[in-house]
């Protein structure tokens, strides 16, 4: 069961403007959030996260929207750099317990 | 800092065939997991070690998948036979404690194909 969505197999942006990556989840047990980024050939690196008791978490150019209500979060890249072009998983977890994983975005950052 | 390691890179192997893969984890690490990735998904967990105790291995297809981690440190897993459906890459990776909300390291992962 796919408790947490990426419906957004891929998005190309240019250079300097923003990137919006969408993710999605059904249950409402999630507590923590997690952005991983992955390059081709390596295995995913954490990138930002968040806690159920926020609605935004910033770390330089990357920040991260959580909106419970929706169960919907967003990580927004500003501005975006050649790169940044890699897959974007979403990552969810409830009570510590394991993580479930989107199926990523991949995200090209054109020059 | 050396980060986790994985051997082989990469696989292919005849079904039916055996095959194994190894992960070091980064030092001082407790927390191990064993993740499979199909092409176009994200990390499925495997099995998942505190030390040298399996602790969450529900998702494992015990018939034919084993993992090991002796004396709490490098961790082995195991397919045999192989199938076509095991073609994926099987990714390590560690954190320092157990747990979603600790941030896990992986490794590069091992592609292995089943022809």
């Amino acid at each position: 069961d796919q408790q947490v969505k990426q419906n957004s197999p891929s998005l190309s942006v240019q250079e300097g403007r923003i990137s919006i990556l969408n993710c999605d989840y059904t249950n409402s047990m999630f507590d923590y959030f997690l952005w991983y980024k992955k390059y081709p050939a390596e295995g995913p690196t954490f990138l930002i996260s968040i806690s159920s008791i926020k609605d935004k978490n910033e770390d330089g150019r990357f920040t991260v929207f959580l909106n419970k209500s929706a169960k919907h979060l967003s990580l927004h890249i500003v501005p975006s750099q050649p790169g940044d072009s890699a897959v974007y998983f979403c990552a969810a977890s409830a009570n510590n317990n394991d993580m479930r994983f989107g199926a990523g975005t991949r995200l090209t950052v054109k020059p | 800092e050396a980060g986790v390691v994985q051997s082989p890179r990469y696989k292919i192997i005849e079904k039916k065939q055996p095959v194994a893969f190894w992960c070091n984890p980064i030092s001082g690490h407790n927390t191990l997991y064993w993740y499979l990735q199909n092409l176009g998904q994200g990390p499925e967990l495997l099995i998942r070690y505190e030390n040298e105790e399996a602790v969450d291995d529900s998702q494992l297809p015990k018939d034919r998948f084993s993992a090991e981690r002796l004396k709490g440190v490098d961790s082995t897993l195991k397919i045999q036979p192989a199938e076509l459906g095991d073609s994926a890459v099987y990714l390590c990776a560690s954190s320092l404690f157990s747990g979603g909300s600790n941030e896990q390291f992986f490794g590069p992962g091992t592609r292995l194909t089943v022809l």
